[in-house]
């Protein structure tokens, strides 16, 4: 069975920008879930969507969107990139409630 | 709401000697437990996860941990270390009740010197 796959693996992106990130859950899987990783805040939960609705959601401005289509795979938006913004974004994918997340290898985003 | 600490930022151990990786939680009713590993430049690996059921539980790479209710504690022991285990560590936990957010704790860097 194949993982949890996530597109771009690396962006390079400037102030102000927005972007894009990807992530294709495990076939069967339908909760995706994504975490950013800091080397200062370590790792956070932005978001978590099953079957196209967001069921929960972490402690992050509005600038963080997320969407989740009919096939499950989930996309993330950062509009109005900051330096901040800079980390390791990892999706995560289950069957449903408590049960464990499989992670992708994630999306390293630098911005300048 | 839910909080993770992991006591060592950093554990240095020799090849082929024990290593316990301490990780506490914050109390709650219904406790989900996990530890995970990362590699350098790669995402999380699931170690071993503790639902319900046995106290000690055994995971992949010969890596185990044990829940201890009382002491709200859930280290991560593995008895013989290799160069390749080598990674970070973080112990997490769900928060909420049907949820599927999990809280990290700050993990834990282990250095294996040969």
């Amino acid at each position: 069975k194949a993982g949890v796959t996530q597109t771009p693996r690396y962006l390079i992106k400037t102030r102000g920008q927005q972007v894009t990130l990807s992530c294709s859950p495990i076939s069967g899987h339908r909760s995706v879930s994504w975490y950013q990783q800091t080397p200062g805040q370590g790792l956070q939960f932005l978001f978590e969507y099953f079957s196209e609705t967001q069921r929960n959601k972490g402690n992050f401005p509005g600038r963080f969107s997320g969407r989740q289509f009919s096939n499950s795979r989930s996309e993330m938006n950062v509009s109005t990139l900051e330096l901040g913004d800079s980390a390791l974004y990892l999706c995560a994918s289950s069957k449903d409630a408590y049960n464990e997340q499989f992670f992708g290898p994630g999306t390293r985003l630098t911005v300048l | 709401a839910q909080s993770v600490t992991q006591l060592d930022s950093q554990v240095p151990v020799f090849e082929e000697a024990p290593v316990e990786l301490r990780c506490n939680y914050s109390s709650s009713v219904s406790v989900y437990l996990f530890w995970y590993v990362q590699y350098p430049n790669q995402g999380l690996q699931l170690l071993l996860k503790y639902l319900s059921g046995s106290t000690l539980v055994k995971g992949i790479n010969g890596f185990e941990a044990e829940f201890n209710k009382s002491q709200t504690s859930f280290h991560l022991r593995k008895p013989s270390v290799h160069i390749s285990d080598t990674a970070e560590y973080f112990c997490a936990v769900f928060e909420g009740q049907g949820a599927q957010k999990l809280v990290f704790g700050q993990g834990t860097r282990l250095t294996i010197n040969p």
